[in-house]
């Protein structure tokens, strides 16, 4: 079974910072990319970014809302991604999924639960 | 970005009663490789959004032949012909043609 455990969520200041990771486990983490999107009552579901496999060189790409300031990062030998948050602004209170997608395979669609971010002051 | 945009908003529907749901995209979403890569996501109250169809049309398991999904370029639709009470929550597209991928912002579905 597909597991995407999401953690590190919380309440943060204004221009703070936040590391999220995600714990993942039932399938071959080393080749897939990895991703994360948000949900907020305000911006609705927002991919943020994706961080591809290894033969892909790892690249990344971020939405233009988050580009500078969110880094996705992966270590294939924990299973685990992150979501290193900088700058943080009260827009980017939300919740918080790592995801997994193959656009055209059946079934390859997964989300975590969610870590909720709340940044205030 | 691509603006991919659904309506209506909100629906309340009875048991049995069918329901559509459109969803209009900025730009094309045929893509170079002949995919239309269109999928529509159901998340139930405090859930996380769940994949039904994928490829405009193509079924995920599990998910009920109730729910249908048509359309090209930039008109689709979601298509539930009878509505179950496990139907509640909200019906969402999204492109991954364009990046970055982008959603609708969302139909939520009640039942009478």
């Amino acid at each position: 079974e597909v597991k995407l455990v999401e953690s590190g969520g919380g309440l943060v200041q204004p221009g703070g910072s936040l590391k999220l990771s995600c714990a993942a486990s039932g399938f071959t983490f080393s080749g897939s990319a990895v991703h994360w999107v948000r949900q907020s009552s305000g911006r609705g579901l927002e991919w943020l970014g994706r961080m591809r496999s290894k033969p892909h060189n790892y690249a990344t790409d971020y939405a233009t809302s988050v580009k500078g300031r969110f880094t996705i990062s992966r270590d294939d030998s924990k299973n685990m991604a992150y979501l290193q948050m900088n700058g943080l602004r009260t827009e980017d209170t939300a919740i918080y999924y790592c995801t997994r997608h193959a656009l055209a395979v059946v079934d390859f669609d997964d989300w975590g639960q969610g870590t909720l971010v709340t940044v205030s002051s | 970005d691509v603006v991919v945009t659904q309506s209506p908003l909100s629906l309340t529907l009875t048991v049995g009663q069918p329901a559509s749901i459109s969803c209009k995209s900025s730009e094309s979403l045929a893509y170079s490789d002949g995919n239309t890569y269109l999928n529509w996501y159901h998340q139930r109250p405090g859930q996380s959004p769940r994949r039904l169809l994928y490829l405009v049309s193509d079924r995920d398991s599990g998910v009920p032949d109730r729910f249908t999904g048509s359309g090209s370029e930039t008109d689709f639709t979601l298509t539930i012909s009878r509505v179950e009470a496990g139907d509640v929550g909200v019906f969402y597209c999204m492109q991954g043609t364009h990046w970055p991928w982008t959603f609708g912002q969302g139909t939520k579905v009640e039942i009478k």
